[in-house]
């Protein structure tokens, strides 16, 4: 079974770029989709965006001016850069990998990080 | 964007209870429909996925059904375990969405 893990400062500042990496164990990177999730505190989850071992991408349109994810295979990771931060952004971001079934359900999950947008 | 709408927001249930929880999609997905449980701090847990498949290592007191636009994630005997926060997700179309969630309190 795939495990992933998120790491990533817990504090941004407002206007600033947060970076987030999500390390993969017990299996290659090198193969579906990986994606970024995110739950403000409270509220309902929100999906950002996935990337393919290939380094196609595809984002939520209401983030998509202000997101990136990479992936970088010889590390087994990848990871997620967020633009312009304000309070609003304010959330655990979990990485996940959907099934291998291609029904896009999320069945790996990290533990998740919480990202606080403070000044 | 397909819109997600769960019902009801909150439900009280006791040991035993059978409940049903529904989730309303915006527009026809198909079974592109998956159920999620997570308690307090906790990432989810996929418990459905493709609307009525149960995933591996879950209890089978859970249970879904449904398609096109209505489906319901049943639990046949609650046990104290089962309080949490069920979300349903659809993954017919991009952005995924996720219904609001439902909280299942004793």
């Amino acid at each position: 079974q795939v495990q992933l893990q998120e790491s990533g400062p817990g504090l941004v500042k407002p206007s600033e770029t947060l970076s987030l990496t999500c390390n993969v164990s017990g299996g290659s990177i090198s193969s579906y989709y990986w994606s970024w999730i995110r739950q403000p505190p409270g509220k309902e989850l929100e999906w950002i965006g996935y990337i393919y071992y290939s380094g196609s991408t595809t984002y939520n349109p209401s983030l998509k001016t202000r997101v990136t994810i990479s992936i970088d295979t010889s590390k087994n990771q990848f990871s997620l850069n967020l633009t312009s931060l304000t309070a609003a952004d304010t959330a655990v971001y979990y990485c996940a990998r959907p099934d291998t079934t291609g029904w896009f359900s999320f069945e790996s999950w990290g533990q998740g990080t919480l990202v606080t947008v403070s000044s | 964007d397909i819109q997600m709408t769960q019902s009801p927001s909150s439900l009280s249930a006791s040991v035993g209870d059978r409940v049903t929880i529904t989730c309303r999609a915006s527009q026809s997905i198909s079974t592109y429909l998956h159920w999620y449980q997570q308690h307090p701090g906790k990432a989810p847990k996929l418990l459905i996925y493709a609307a009525s498949s149960l995933q591996s290592g879950v209890p089978s007191r859970f249970s879904g059904s449904g398609s096109g636009t209505e489906f319901t994630l049943t639990i046949s005997s609650l046990q104290p375990e089962d309080f949490a926060t069920y979300y349903c997700q659809q993954s017919y179309s991009t952005p995924y969405t996720f219904g609001q969630g439902t909280k299942l309190e004793i």
